[in-house]
Formats: C-alpha cells, sequence, structure tokens
C-alpha cells in the first residue's frame, strides 16, 4: 500500500501570504491519480486539484498543484479568509487502492 | 447538480448494527463507482469501501468481513451495512462518487455520524 506524508502538519501564516504544502509517496504514483481537497470544519471535504495539476470546477485560480512521482506540492499563492482550512492528498492505485495522507492545516497566524 | 445525502447514523453498542444509506441525484448514478470514507472525530479521511457499477467491491482490512457496500441503482441508493461494530469504528461517514479518469472523488455527502458506545 502507498503511504502519503504530507508536511507540515500545521502551517501558520498571514492572509496574503503564499503557502506551500507538500505530499510525499511511499511509492511512485500516477500522476494521473493524485488529487487535493480541502476540508473545512463541520464541512465536507472538497475536491480542488485532480490529475496532480488541473483544478476542479469552480477552483480559484489562485490553488496550483504540481509534481510527479513522488513529490506533489500544492500551492495557495495568495491565502484569502476562506483558505484557511485542512488540505488532503489522495491518491488512486491500480490495486485498486486509495490512500489519503494525514492532512495539513492551514491556519491564520 | 450533483446531491448526495446520507443517513442512517446513530449511537449504537459494541457488536451492534447499523445500516447507512447514501441517496444520490444529479448525476448517472448507475455508471459511477461509489465508495465511502470516514472520519473519526479530530482525525483524518480514511478510505472504507467501494463498489463498481456491476458491483465489485473492495474493503479496507480495518472492515474486511464486517462492512458490507451494496447498491440499488434503480433507486439511486448507496449502501453500507455495518456489523460487529466497535469503538473505533466512531465517526463521519461520508459516501462519494469516483471518477477513473482522474483517480479523484468529485462529490461528497455531507456525513451521517456513527458513534459506537455502550
Amino acid at each position: 500500500e502507498i503511504v502519503l506524508t504530507q508536511s507540515p502538519g500545521t502551517l501558520s501564516l498571514s492572509p496574503g501570504e503564499r503557502a506551500t504544502l507538500s505530499c510525499r509517496a511511499s511509492q511512485s504514483v500516477s500522476s494521473s491519480y493524485l488529487a487535493w481537497y480541502q476540508q473545512k470544519p463541520g464541512q465536507a471535504p472538497r475536491l480542488l486539484i485532480y490529475g496532480a495539476s488541473s483544478r476542479a470546477t469552480g477552483i480559484p485560480d489562485r490553488f496550483s498543484g504540481s509534481g510527479s512521482g513522488t513529490d506533489f506540492t500544492l500551492t495557495i499563492s495568495r491565502l484569502e479568509p476562506e483558505d484557511f482550512a485542512v488540505y488532503y492528498c489522495q491518491q488512486f492505485g491500480s490495486s485498486p487502492e486509495w490512500t489519503f495522507g494525514q492532512g495539513t492545516k492551514v491556519e491564520i497566524k | 447538480q450533483v446531491q448526495l445525502v446520507e443517513s442512517g447514523g446513530g449511537v449504537v453498542q459494541p457488536g451492534g448494527s447499523l445500516r447507512l444509506s447514501c441517496a444520490a441525484s444529479g448525476f448517472a448514478f448507475s455508471y459511477y463507482a461509489m465508495h465511502w470514507v470516514r472520519q473519526a472525530p479530530g482525525k483524518g479521511l480514511e478510505w472504507v469501501a467501494f463498489i463498481r457499477n456491476d458491483g465489485g467491491n473492495k474493503y479496507a482490512d480495518s472492515v474486511k468481513g464486517r462492512f458490507t457496500i451494496s447498491r440499488d441503482n434503480s433507486k439511486n441508493t448507496l449502501y453500507l451495512q455495518m456489523n460487529s461494530l466497535r469503538a473505533e469504528d466512531t465517526a463521519v461517514y461520508y459516501c462519494a462518487n469516483f471518477r477513473y479518469v482522474s483517480g479523484s472523488f468529485d462529490s461528497w455527502g455531507q456525513g451521517t455520524l456513527v458513534t459506537v458506545s455502550s
């Protein structure tokens, strides 16, 4: 089973700053099958990025994804107040298998 | 628009059973693989089970042999039968639809809380 490790666990930033979140896989992941989700308290997760770099419908362009192989990154170019949340990466493997990272919390500094 | 509405959660004693439902609308349910994903209080997301449109399925090791996923395409409804429940099964359970082409969970329900406690 592929394990996804996200870092940092918590990111303390101010509105307007840039956020860089990391997702590292224990084995190579197909870029086609790496996704990122945002979750706010009391809400369901929301798909942000699929295929490592494609934005889901309605997602602002301040969110971008990149990476390949075992290292993937979610970047929020300028944090808006509504972006403070927990972010999860997720991969889909051929077994088939589905795994999530443990999450990165982006909090207001 | 896509809607997924879970129901059936509640408080159950250890060893008990519960059946969750997920009513789907706004998309061609019978063509989609569907999943259950859970989240223990204060914890991250954990994949639980999957069912293809033809009924093929797979389970996380933590629930294998205790949980059964099923679907009724005529009712656009997904189910999760949970038996032999344990305290560690306490979580919010989400249903989600899955797109193979992107490998992602496109839409999620609001979740239903299952609490296993004596």
